[in-house]
């Protein structure tokens, strides 16, 4: 696609629930990446995939926390008995590995904005 | 751990005039200096980015300064325009992936 997208826009949960977050990244952007935006705050990292395989997570705050990206391509954030803290807007980025530890600009999707009632 | 600092938190100014925004990084690692610009329910945009190696980039209007003995860099906005009117938000990356970013700057340029 021409941008990086996120399904849904907007999600409402009720605590307890659990909750899957979407992200289509642009064609051909091998790394992708998952941030949290709080109300008047900026982002926050959360999980970084190089292809299919998560690189660094350490940005996930529990293990109700998970994300997959099994083809490499698409990525589903998973937030298991849902908090009202976890209400936020779920930012996923994607880039290209232009050189040796170099990338490309982060693009970011909408987002999704989480809400635990 | 790392961590970014961004000052002012909110900034008015006449159109036409100037405006400075100005981030600090604990991490001396860090290479990789972005600005993205945030408006009112939309994605970040990446607007100007920096690297270790130079000290200061210019784009038409908008410039950054990396000072990184001070860890310090700054964006410069020239001749601001009601359409600046956004929140800006720093990030600094020892890795390129992993940016931790400032808190915002809510900038308003008044007509």
């Amino acid at each position: 696609g021409a941008g990086v997208s996120q399904t849904p826009s907007n999600k409402v949960t009720e605590k307890g629930k659990y909750v899957e977050l979407r992200c289509d990244p642009i064609s051909g952007h091998t790394a992708l990446y998952w941030y949290r935006q709080s109300l008047g705050q900026g982002p926050e990292f959360l999980i970084y995939f190089q292809g299919t395989g998560a690189a660094d997570d350490s940005g996930l705050p529990n293990d109700r926390f998970f994300a997959v990206r099994p083809e490499g391509s698409v990525s589903t954030l998973k937030i298991q008995r849902t908090e009202r803290g976890d209400s936020a807007v779920y930012l996923c980025a994607s880039s290209f590995l232009k050189k040796q530890g170099e990338f490309t600009e982060a693009f970011f999707g909408q987002g999704t904005r989480l809400t635990v009632v | 751990g790392e961590n970014v600092e961004q000052h002012p938190s909110t900034l008015s100014v006449q159109e036409g005039d100037s405006a400075v925004i100005k981030c600090t990084y604990s991490d001396s690692a860090s290479n990789y200096f972005p600005w993205y610009k945030q408006e009112l329910g939309k994605r970040p945009q990446l607007i100007i980015d920096i690297r270790s190696n130079v000290g200061e980039k210019k784009d038409q209007r908008i410039a950054v300064t990396l000072n990184k003995t001070a860890k310090h860099f700054s964006l410069h906005i020239t001749e601001t325009q009601p359409e600046d009117s956004a929140v800006y938000f720093c990030a600094a990356s020892r890795s390129s992936y992993k940016l931790i970013f400032g808190s915002g700057t809510r900038l308003l340029v008044r007509p």
